[in-house]
């Protein structure tokens, strides 16, 4: 079942701007993760954040995350084109079959124009 | 090896035939799993080893499904008498720890299948 759901879909910035992606999910979660996906195929973890954390940063990249509503962004300052890709939310959740392995979203498409 | 290696990165095959995907993971890392992405879609779970213990089939989406993780490292993912919709890219990943924990995964470059 959808577990995480990414927001926009598609999204599309001058190279030097800001991106910002954000995303839902349903239950109550242990981490939620943040990955990036180029051309179909393989995924690349960017970042981590717990559930007792609200703000994480990793260069470029800033998470936060809202548990009271159940809601993550992810923010890319000054873009380059190289980020261009799918970026994907992964939650683990607490309990229950879902603890075991990452519910992925849809994905978000960010295209950087030179 | 120093990433999780997948084999064939490519595979055509006919409809109703057998295939085989093969995932080598990181060397000691003791969770596996294998996920499906149809094409511009999330990705979907299909099966989770942990360890020594009894893979969680769960997402497996027919029996035509079934993996195999030999002595906790390489695993196999057949799929029988393939049909058009299993067409997809075969994404495995493995990771440091299975239950609640804070390890991120490492995926695999993937396997596109395309029946046809």
């Amino acid at each position: 079942s959808q577990q995480g759901e990414e927001d926009p879909q598609a999204l599309s910035i001058q190279e030097g701007e800001n991106a910002t992606m954000n995303c839902s999910y349903k239950t109550s979660i242990n981490n939620l993760q943040w990955y990036r996906q180029n051309s179909g195929r393989g995924l690349v973890h960017l970042i981590l954040i717990r559930s007792n954390e609200r703000e994480k940063h990793s260069g470029r990249l800033r998470v936060t995350l809202d548990t009271s509503k159940k809601s993550s962004s992810l923010l890319i300052t000054a873009s380059r084109a190289a980020d261009t890709a799918s970026y994907f939310c992964a939650t683990k959740e607490n309990s229950g079959a879902g603890s075991y392995q990452l519910t992925f979203g849809k994905g978000t498409k960010l295209s950087v124009i030179p | 090896g120093a990433g999780v290696s997948q084999s064939p990165s490519n595979k055509v095959t006919e409809k109703g035939k057998d295939v085989e995907l093969r995932c080598d993971p990181i060397s000691g890392h003791t969770a596996l799993y294998w996920y499906r992405q149809s094409l511009g879609q999330g990705l979907e779970f299909l099966i989770y080893f942990q360890g020594n213990s009894a893979p969680d089939k769960s997402g497996l989406p027919s029996d035509r499904f079934s993996a195999e993780r030999t002595g906790g490292s390489v695993s196999t993912l057949t799929i029988q008498r393939t049909q058009q919709e299993d067409s997809a890219v075969y994404l495995c990943a493995s990771s440091l720890g299975g239950t609640i924990s804070n390890y991120g995964y490492t995926f695999g470059s993937g396997t596109r299948l395309t029946v046809v």
